[in-house]
């Protein structure tokens, strides 16, 4: 069983939609979650954390937590054609800190269709 | 914010070659390293981590002496492919950490033909 798990898409989403990309993740224990968006040929780059069950919000990003259903997911308000890339979850057992090992789902290819 | 840079950032060589890639931080001195390596349409794995002035750690099932890493300072962490083959063609991601947070590389494409 992969340790974190996310749908490969790709998923096709109309340009001002809401993208719903989901998460779930095997190890129980785990503290920290991440959402990362990576382009293509070029290295991930963090977009939002969270450590805490609910709702975590930055500009056009929420991130959702549910520790009890072990799922993670990050939603895209105003979906921009930008925002075309592939969104890696990923997950840290412990608190988020220079030198936690973080594992990294395979991600899910989203594109924003004008 | 924090830098870290990667060199070279695509690499071509003969299969039976050894590849060196150069990872620095640039303005901050990262007291741990992790090297991942990425397989096209697949996710980022952990082939190691490595703190200044000691041994690095490896993830199971990477080969420490086909993938040496050295981290001789703060600022710089090497990884190099001994005796590269096809399967070793692969897209190589440096990250530095400081201070709670952990810097990506822009990473280094390397082909084995």
């Amino acid at each position: 069983q992969k340790e974190v798990e996310q749908n490969s898409g790709p998923l096709s989403v109309p340009e001002g939609a809401i993208a719903s990309l989901n998460c779930t993740y095997s190890d129980r224990g785990s503290q920290s979650f991440f959402w990362y968006r990576q382009y293509s040929g070029k290295s991930p780059e963090l977009i939002m954390s969270i450590y805490s069950n609910g709702d975590k919000e930055d500009g056009r990003f929420t991130a959702q937590l549910n520790k009890a259903s072990q799922y993670v997911s990050l939603l895209i308000r105003d979906s921009q054609p930008s925002d075309s890339a592939t969104y890696l979850c990923a997950v840290s057992p412990e608190g988020y800190s220079s030198a936690s090992k973080i594992i990294f789902g395979s991600g899910t290819r989203l594109s924003i269709r004008p | 914010g924090a830098v870290v840079s990667q060199h070279p950032s695509r690499v071509i060589c003969k299969s039976g070659t050894s590849v060196k890639i150069e990872c620095r931080s640039l303005d901050f001195q990262a007291t741990t390293m992790f090297w991942y390596r990425q397989f096209p349409k697949q996710s980022l794995m952990l082939m190691a981590t490595s703190n200044e002035g000691s041994k690095a750690t490896y993830e199971q099932g990477v080969e420490k002496d086909k993938f040496l890493i050295n981290h001789a300072s703060l600022t710089l962490s090497t990884l190099t492919v001994t005796s590269a083959h096809p399967e070793d063609s692969s897209f190589y991601i440096c990250v530095g950490g400081f201070q709670e947070t952990q810097y990506f590389g822009p990473g280094t494409r390397l082909l084995v033909l």
